[in-house]
């Protein structure tokens, strides 16, 4: 089974600033996948950025990029720059990679809002 | 490419009534998830189906049933609704990729249900 675990409720960070979402996750899969999706008001998930177990650079897409400490087994979304669009819930999941399944574990999810 | 698509976006229901959700994944994705979106629960999933068979189950009651359909679109059921049944439902869909591979889930809107 895995677990996923947000400590953050809730953010706040001024425009323009980097701010850190954190991630901590629990496996037995010795092989698994980490996500970060973002959830805006409107309640659709959107996909931001993937991390795989074996994966040896740390994942980024444009101003989003996940700092991947296996031996902590943490994964932490680090955005560059923020913007007001950025204020949204987000949420780390994972998958066992060898489970056959596509099926995604999620944390209860980090709340940002961007202050201009 | 169009996205996931879910229909209706929302609804109200009553106690006792049923419900179906439809989901139409992303052209050439054959695997589609559902999830529900709760505050209290977070987001759980629901079932996951593949090539029109149910590959995986979350724990929810048997009220809760889904099917997929030879084009991989799908439905899903609820029976005899309760107040607690109050949710947003979300579906995603994925290659699927195998074993070992990456696979990420793209999500729909959601369907918002409310159940007086």
């Amino acid at each position: 089974a895995q677990k996923i675990t947000q400590t953050q409720p809730g953010m706040f960070v001024q425009e323009k600033e980097a701010v850190t979402l954190d991630c901590t996750y629990d496996t037995s899969d010795p092989s698994y996948g980490l996500f970060w999706y973002k959830q805006p008001s409107s309640g659709e998930m959107i996909f931001l950025i993937y991390q795989g177990s074996y994966d040896q650079q740390n994942a980024t897409e444009g101003r989003y990029s996940l700092n991947f400490q296996k031996a902590r087994k943490s994964a932490n979304l680090v955005i560059s720059a923020s913007q007001l669009g950025d204020s949204a819930m987000y949420f780390c999941a994972m998958r066992a990679m060898n489970s056959g399944y596509s099926t995604l574990t999620f944390g209860k999810g980090t709340m940002l809002l961007v202050s201009p | 490419k169009a996205g996931v698509t879910q229909t209706p976006r929302y609804l109200i229901k009553t106690r006792g009534q049923q419900v179906t959700l439809s989901c139409s994944p992303i052209s050439g994705h054959r695997s589609v998830s559902w999830y529900q979106q709760t505050p209290g629960q977070g987001l759980q999933f629901l079932f996951e189906y593949f090539s029109e068979t149910q590959r995986n189950k979350g724990n929810f009651p048997g009220r809760f049933s889904g099917r997929q359909f030879s084009n991989s679109r799908s439905e899903m059921n609820v029976s005899t609704l309760e107040l607690g049944d109050s949710a947003l439902y979300l579906c995603a869909s994925s290659l699927p990729a195998g074993a070992g591979e990456t696979d990420t889930q793209y999500f729909g809107p959601g369907t918002r249900l409310t159940v007086l």
